[in-house]
């Protein structure tokens, strides 16, 4: 069965860029479309978009367009995302899930990122 | 963008209780909906998809109905481990979005 695996808490300045990545094992990642959502501290869930590693085509939420950037390493079976230009508001965990005709199964245990000065 | 509300925002109940939770979108998804469980700490978790089917592996206490723009999730028979926040999301179109979530905690 597909599980995802997320790299490591990131602690990043205001103005600066993190990228997180999602390694997927038990499947290839070309096989499914991988979607990212962040939760900040005690809130709910917020959806960034999704990327169909296959064919390399991305969908953005408009409020992060031109901010956000997903991208997929088929030799590795790992997506990434990257956000630039960060605040304090984007302090949230970051997590990538499976899409499957909209619902989405499983999650990556999440990648906490802190921004701060 | 497709807004999604969710009722109570919070619930109590007890161990065996049956729990009702509602989920509203402002626009017609169809059955695209998902409903996912919560634990602290944790990654959310899928329990239904497509409005009212249960994931394969899951709890039979837990079912899921509606269409259009009314929705329902149902605990039958609460145990520890539903204590947690319940979030629906909608798929019908981009952007993707969740209500707000339900936490149910213990009475």
């Amino acid at each position: 069965q597909v599980q995802l695996a997320q790299s490591e808490t990131e602690v990043k300045k205001p103005g600066s860029s993190v990228m997180v990545s999602c390694k997927a094992s038990g499947g290839s990642i070309n096989s499914f479309v991988v979607n990212w959502v962040r939760q900040a501290p005690g809130q709910g869930l917020e959806w960034l978009g999704g990327i169909i590693p296959l064919f390399n085509k991305s969908t953005y939420a408009q409020q992060f367009q031109g901010r956000v950037t997903f991208t997929a390493d088929h030799s590795t079976s790992t997506a990434y995302m990257e956000l630039t230009g960060l605040t304090s508001e984007d302090t949230a965990i970051y997590y990538c899930a499976r899409e499957t005709s909209g619902s989405l199964d499983p999650w990556g245990q999440g990648t906490l990122v802190s921004v701060s000065s | 963008d497709i807004q999604m509300t969710q009722s109570p925002s919070s619930v109590s109940a007890s161990l065996g209780d049956r729990v009702t939770i509602t989920c509203r979108a402002s626009q017609n998804v169809s059955t695209w909906l998902a409903w996912y469980r919560q634990k602290p700490g944790r990654a959310p978790n899928l329990l239904i998809s497509a409005a009212g089917g249960l994931e394969s592996g899951g709890p039979s206490r837990f079912s899921g109905s509606g269409s259009g723009t009314d929705f329902i999730l149902v605990i039958n028979n609460l145990q520890p481990e539903d204590f947690a926040t319940y979030y629906c999301q909608q798929a019908n179109s981009f952007p993707f979005t969740f209500g707000p979530g339900t936490t149910v905690d213990l009475k």
